[in-house]
């Protein structure tokens, strides 16, 4: 059974920096690509980021663009997500999504429960 | 990137049908097959009903269909139950590594 368990949402003021973590299991984790999508409570979804399999090829959204850097660690079966120059506009549930397949073009299949990131003073 | 178009409401009686539309632009829907579509539920995370315009995952019943005209992909649910009530969101690729979702729209069984 796939299983994805994000870790580190935090309050966190406007400018300071978090590190969200999602823990994968139940799949084999260097097969896929791996997404971040958030969510504003009561808002829609909100693509942020994707990994390729390897880790060495990178993509985000404009607006965290130079903010927000994904990470993987095959060895541990583990996404991050490195967000930095935090502002409120992130505020939102954040997900770790596994992608169908290993390109660049699959779309997240599975989806842990998410970790909640408030940016307020 | 801009975010795809979707109508905020939909319903329909049980054992009706309901379609739900999604309309992007000739760089995202018009322009790949890479249309998904998402059912969630309240406190929920996303699940995935429909890839690649048309295609269902093991376990999706046949009730949810995908299909794309131009800059239009719809969905449709068929045998509406009481279940199907929730949100549902579209997604594309849409090039240069990106990917845009639909605003969500609550499809309510009366």
């Amino acid at each position: 059974e796939v299983q994805l368990v994000e870790s580190g949402g935090v309050v966190v003021q406007p400018g300071g920096s978090l590190r969200l973590s999602c823990a994968a299991s139940g799949f084999t984790f260097d097969d896929y690509v791996m997404h971040w999508v958030r969510q504003v409570p009561g808002k829609g979804l909100e693509w942020v980021s994707l990994i390729s399999w390897g880790g060495g090829n990178t993509y985000y959204v404009d607006s965290v663009k130079g903010r927000f850097t994904i990470s993987r660690d095959n060895n541990k079966n583990s996404l991050y997500l490195q967000m930095n120059s935090l502002r409120i506009e992130d505020t939102a549930l954040y997900y770790c999504a596994k992608g169908r397949g290993s390109s660049i073009t699959s779309c997240p299949d599975y989806w842990g429960q998410g970790t909640p990131v408030t940016v307020s003073s | 990137q801009s975010a795809l178009t979707q109508p905020p409401s939909a319903s329909g009686s049980p054992g009706q049908s309901v379609t739900i539309s999604c309309t992007g632009t000739s760089s995202d829907v018009g322009d790949y097959k890479y249309v998904s579509w998402y059912q969630q539920h309240p406190g929920k995370a996303p699940k995935l009903l429909i890839y690649e315009v048309t295609k269902r995952p093991s376990g999706v019943p046949d009730r949810f269909s995908g299909s794309k005209s131009g800059n239009t992909a719809s969905l449709t649910v068929s045998g509406l139950q009481a279940e199907d009530e929730a949100d549902y969101y579209c997604s594309s690729y849409a090039g240069s590594n990106n990917y845009v979702f639909g605003p969500g729209t609550k499809v309510t069984v009366l």
